[in-house]
């Protein structure tokens, strides 16, 4: 299947500071992206949506000020927690696809963890 | 909100034996049913995936059976092996225009003892 990669795959960083996870297709070009959050133990919620050359849709309770998406190419969609606190510390996991109706092949995650 | 539910939460199944991992939705608008396996640390990857017109699927060892009116699908592994060890999710999909959604299940914790 197709591959898509996420760095770094763990982070720690300082409460108030801002981070950026990538996440890319390897081997195809994605036209749309999706970034999920995974709490301990806990199944994967949608976060947003990102379709390439475009602006991101959250989902509802997801703040967009907060969780900045950049979706500039077909391969490469970026996720930028802005002022990061120990609530934001989760398993972050994006997904890429070709078309809709196609599979999302997931990326095996980025490990955030704010002190 | 769209739901998808999961159980068991967790399971052991001695090696050779039968995986049952069931799920049921709420809502009749999803457009297909996949099943993600996740090991620990790394993302989902797909398994298995049923259209709501199907009553079964098998790939190899795993089969979905999907009751559309009682809206339940289930994930059954047969000769489970220890190597099948992982939480499982179900989800279920929603096509909308380019609005894809993936809503998953709450996860079970699987392990195969020998």
């Amino acid at each position: 299947g197709a591959v898509v990669s996420q760095h770094p795959s763990w982070v720690i960083c300082k409460s108030g500071t801002s981070v950026k996870i990538e996440c890319r297709s390897l081997d195809f070009q994605a036209t749309t992206m999706f970034w999920y959050r995974q709490f301990p133990k806990q199944s994967l919620m949608l976060m947003a949506t990102s379709n390439e050359g475009s602006k991101a849709t959250y989902e509802q309770g997801v703040e967009k000020d907060k969780f900045l998406i950049n979706h500039a190419s077909l391969t490469l969609s970026t996720l930028t927690v802005t002022s990061a606190h120990p609530e934001d510390s989760s398993f972050y996991i994006c997904s890429a696809r070709v078309a809709e109706g196609n599979e999302q092949f997931f990326g095996p995650g980025t490990r955030l963890t704010v002190l | 909100q769209q739901q998808v539910k999961q159980s068991p939460q967790s399971l052991i199944v001695q090696k050779g034996g039968i995986s049952i991992i069931n799920c049921a939705y709420e809502n009749t608008a999803f457009d297909y049913f996949p099943w993600y396996q996740q090991f620990p640390g790394k993302g989902p990857a797909l398994l298995i995936a049923i259209r709501p017109d199907v009553s079964e699927k098998k790939e190899g060892r795993f089969t979905i059976s999907f009751n559309k009116s009682a809206k339940q699908f289930s994930l059954h592994i047969m000769d489970s092996q220890p190597g099948d060890s992982a939480t499982y999710f179900c989800a279920a999909v929603t096509l909308n225009f380019g609005n894809e959604k993936l809503t998953f299940g709450t996860g079970t914790r699987l392990t195969i003892i020998p």
